[in-house]
């Protein structure tokens, strides 16, 4: 599977939309991207995830470039509760995810 | 809530003993995965069985087995333990088909002293 690279950490200001970058030069073409959440040592949560196209649903956008080597996660209104480390995985193949370190966002009033 | 379950939430124990956990999927889950966090290791996969046969191997000790019961509930076995064997433990489940996306549970967190 691909690496992924992301920032160690962002701050967000609340009701401000949050952009989370992630750089996946090494994508396949069969690779999907995913991003799932963590807040403070719960389980993963799943956010969203796409191929090639833009993706939206009720918790956020992924848009990925056109040659599909990075993509941004938009958090549109972002809440105290967003608050958690994001993870970016590229993934081809049945099962397994591999989780690099993330970026940890912190929302502030 | 995920679906997914797993038991106990804590755990604490002493070096070299063995312990057990436990992950219920949710219904209709063939996969079960468990991963290990641990503070300086991040998520790490460790295995994955697809209803009832073990299909991908990670990172896994020698000293951790695990198996997938006809219920298609898993149990994560610990033996031997260690105090770097401190970690969360999670558990996450899917339909077993390709890129189907990974529900995880709210994990078991280990310690050893």
């Amino acid at each position: 599977d691909a690496k992924t690279t992301q920032p160690t950490s962002m701050d967000c200001a609340e009701g401000r939309a949050a952009n989370l970058p992630c750089n996946h030069s090494t994508i396949s073409g069969n690779e999907y991207v995913y991003w799932y959440r963590q807040i403070h040592s719960q389980g993963p949560q799943y956010i969203i995830h796409g191929l090639k196209n833009n993706e939206t649903n009720e918790m956020a956008s992924l848009i990925i470039t056109e040659d599909r080597k990075s993509s941004t996660l938009i958090l549109p209104h972002a809440t105290l509760r967003d608050t958690a480390v994001y993870y970016c995985i590229v993934r081809s193949s049945w099962g397994k995810f591999q989780f690099g370190a993330g970026t940890q966002v912190v929302v502030t009033p | 809530d995920s679906g997914v379950t797993q038991t106990p939430k804590h755990l604490i124990t002493a070096t070299g003993q063995r312990v057990t956990l436990r992950c219920s999927p949710r219904s209709g889950d063939l996969s079960v995965y468990w991963y290990q966090q641990s503070l300086d290791q991040g998520l790490q996969f460790l295995i994955q069985y697809y209803n009832g046969e073990e299909r991908a191997k990670g990172n896994i000790l020698e000293r951790f087995s695990a198996q997938q019961f006809p219920d298609l509930h898993s149990e994560l076995n610990l033996s031997s333990l260690e105090l770097g064997d401190s970690a969360l433990y999670f558990c996450a489940s899917d339909a077993g088909g390709l890129l189907d996306t990974q529900y995880f549970g709210p994990g078991t967190r280990l310690t050893v002293l």
